[in-house]
């Protein structure tokens, strides 16, 4: 059974104040792991898919990150606008149209 | 950008109603999900659809049904709304296998709760 832990479940940070999330995952045959944000009261926004270990994506004060166990996403000099929950999910070989998803990090980003 | 819509934002319903929640995409999607999301909990995934008329049981079906007549709607229907579906529900489609990108794009969901 797949399993995903995201930590911490809550970071605060003032604005400007780098960081990063983790999501570490247990998945026989990982096929992707997938980055969300989602707002209060909102469904999750798509932001991010890595395929492999050692690979990248960016977006703006966003970069993700992704080894054979865990991924992260650094938040560079965040702003208040950043504050939301970020969601990790990631799909296997054998199921590749479901996801499994942790349970989150809320960020607040203070000025 | 793919739109995923959702019938209704919130819902307040009574206990033995039976309730229908709509989703609709435009992306022509094959691939449809019916999730629903509590604190602590996280998203769990009730019922999918690779395709018209086709559905799968997720991880937590008990209680709900789903219908999908058209590629581009998916319905989760609650036959006999109890308080303990109080939750909110997310609707979600993605491309196909075949075309190598899993992703899943998300409604805005609705706030349902059974009295």
């Amino acid at each position: 059974e797949d399993q995903v832990t995201q930590s911490p479940e809550a970071l605060r940070l003032q604005e400007g104040e780098s960081s990063s999330l983790n999501c570490s995952y247990t998945v026989s045959g990982l096929r992707g792991l997938f980055w969300y944000r989602q707002d209060p009261g909102k469904g999750p926004e798509f932001l991010f898919t890595l395929y492999s270990a050692g690979e990248e994506k960016e977006k703006e004060r966003l970069k993700a990150t992704l080894t054979k166990k865990e991924s992260f996403l650094h938040i560079t000099a965040p702003k208040p606008e950043d504050s939301a929950t970020y969601l990790c999910a990631v799909t296997h070989t054998g199921t590749a149209s479901k996801l499994t998803f942790g349970t989150g990090t809320r960020l607040q980003v203070t000025l | 950008d793919v739109k995923v819509t959702q019938s209704s934002r919130y819902l307040v319903k009574r206990t033995g109603e039976k309730v229908f929640l709509e989703c609709v995409q435009d992306m022509d999607h094959e691939n449809m999900f019916w999730y629903r999301q509590d604190p602590g909990l996280g998203l769990r995934l009730i019922y999918f659809s690779y395709d018209v008329k086709m559905k799968e049981k997720g991880d937590i079906p008990e209680g709900y049904s789903v219908s999908r007549e058209k590629k581009e709607r998916f319905s989760l229907i609650l036959e006999s709304a109890s308080t303990n579906q109080t939750s909110m529900y997310l609707c979600a489609s993605s491309s196909p296998l075949a075309e190598g990108r899993h992703e899943q794009y998300f409604g805005p969901g609705t706030r349902l709760t059974v009295t």
